[in-house]
């Protein structure tokens, strides 16, 4: 029953290695995201995707790059990673339209970089 | 840009009594307020949202308020259970976007003592 799947639940990567973290939704959903969740700090949006091959900056892009070839698949790329983007990521999705919709989200992966 | 703020960040409360979490928020004109409830080691999911059309509702023992006017809304749960203890988030929906992005509160830990 699970509509919201993340491929790794840990990771643990070192420091300037590129990462990939993918999401995929078997719901048709038109909207995806990405956000890191940190104590303290909630959840903060790292970048969204409206449609196939579009992408828009959340409040927190800076080291991050994301790709959407297919309706269902999401990728979060971290280009050079540093410790400082240890934290869970957690990647949702949504129906488009207005009003808008609640999310659903992945189980998340708890990525460490050391 | 919208700006959400969520307090208290702890709350403990004893079996049976009342929990009430408040969130205020920026965007006037964003117009979607789910909460959600995230247990740990789990996904957040959605438990109740509220429309700017709407003052209030109501599912079993949570309620939202929204007081557009003031530009906040809170979560109250009444006889609270053990079942109850997790992180819960507040988020709301700018308005001046249709592309679900929503921005998300600190997080509000509860603790409910038996």
């Amino acid at each position: 029953d699970v509509k919201v799947t993340q491929s790794s639940r840990y990771l643990v990567k070192r420091t300037g290695e590129k990462v990939f973290l993918e999401c995929v939704q078997d719901m048709d959903h038109e909207n995806m995201f990405w956000y890191r969740q940190d104590p303290g700090l909630g959840l903060r949006l790292i970048y969204f995707s409206y449609d196939v091959k579009m992408k828009e900056k959340g409040d927190i892009p800076e080291g991050y790059s994301v790709s959407r070839e297919k309706k269902e698949r999401f990728s979060l790329i971290l280009e050079s990673a540093s410790t400082n983007q240890t934290s869970m990521y957690l990647c949702a999705s949504s129906l488009s339209g207005l009003p808008n919709y609640g999310y659903t989200f992945g189980s998340g992966t708890r990525l460490t970089v050391v | 840009g919208e700006n959400v703020e969520q307090h208290p960040s702890t709350l403990s409360v004893q079996e049976g009594d009342s929990a009430v979490i408040k969130c205020t928020y920026s965007d006037s004109a964003s117009n979607y307020f789910p909460w959600y409830k995230q247990e740990l080691g789990k996904r957040p999911q959605l438990i109740i949202d509220i429309r700017s059309n709407v003052g209030e509702k109501k599912d079993q023992r949570i309620a939202v308020t929204l007081n557009k006017t003031a530009k906040h809304f809170s979560l109250h749960i009444t006889e609270t259970q053990p079942e109850d203890s997790a992180v819960y988030f507040c988020a709301a929906s700018p308005g001046s976007s249709n592309t679900g992005k929503l921005i998300f509160g600190q997080g509000t830990t509860l603790q409910v003592k038996p």
